[in-house]
């Protein structure tokens, strides 16, 4: 089966730096996906890591272990228009386009 | 038009009613997907396309019927809803022989009364 967890909600600071979790633990692995969804809009595309180590684009980072099922996003300089929900996802087999979702980390920037 | 689109974005029906929700793409794609969206629940993928023929479905009540009828186009028809079906639903596109990345579109916002 699979399975994928991150924290339901975090609060940060403007300006700060959040780190958002996902372990996961699915019957194969061939690549894990970061996307963020604003509240009533559709989910954007952000990060993607299929080798271990990390991914940086700008602000935001993506780290991957394989070995370990984890992964996590790294946002810096934190904005207000940060606050939105982070969905963790994960490809088991390649070719086969099927994401399997954990259930998001909604993010609350405050002053 | 760019991107993903979906028509209608809000719809409420009884549960005698049929209805059909549709989703376009214009970005060349040769996959396309639906997903539920339901309040603290992870997105549920029910059904993928791959150059037009159906390679997955999800253990997806037979109220929902997808139709894919070109690569651009995809369409969920709806009948008999329950009142638990109300969710937003997804349509996504991709890729499937290069690219990882789905694009979604705004989502149709269903209500069963």
């Amino acid at each position: 089966g699979q399975n994928i967890d991150q924290p339901t909600e975090m609060t940060a600071t403007e300006g700060a730096i959040v780190q958002i979790n996902c372990t996961y633990q699915t019957s194969g692995f061939n690549g894990l996906f970061w996307y963020q969804q604003h509240a009533g809009e559709a989910p954007t595309f952000l990060s993607y890591n299929v080798l271990d180590g990390l991914e940086e684009k700008g602000r935001f980072s993506s780290f991957l272990s394989r070995s370990k099922g984890y992964s996590y996003l790294l946002l810096k300089e934190l904005q207000m228009k940060d606050s939105a929900s982070y969905l963790c996802a994960v490809r088991a087999n390649f070719g086969n386009e099927k994401l399997t979702f954990g259930t998001g980390t909604r993010l609350t920037i405050i002053p | 038009e760019t991107g993903v689109t979906q028509t209608p974005r809000h719809l409420v029906m009884g549960m005698t009613n049929k209805k059909s929700l549709k989703c376009e793409q214009h970005l060349g794609h040769n996959a396309m997907y639906w997903y539920k969206q339901s309040a603290k629940k992870p997105l549920e993928l029910m059904f993928v396309y791959s150059l037009e023929e159906r390679v997955e479905n999800n253990s997806v009540p037979s109220r929902f019927s997808p139709e894919c009828p070109n690569s651009s186009h995809l369409f969920l028809h709806l009948h008999t809803l329950q009142p638990e079906d109300s969710a937003l639903y997804l349509c996504a596109s991709s890729q499937r022989d290069d690219s990882y990345e789905q694009y979604f579109g705004p989502g149709t916002r269903l209500t069963v009364t």
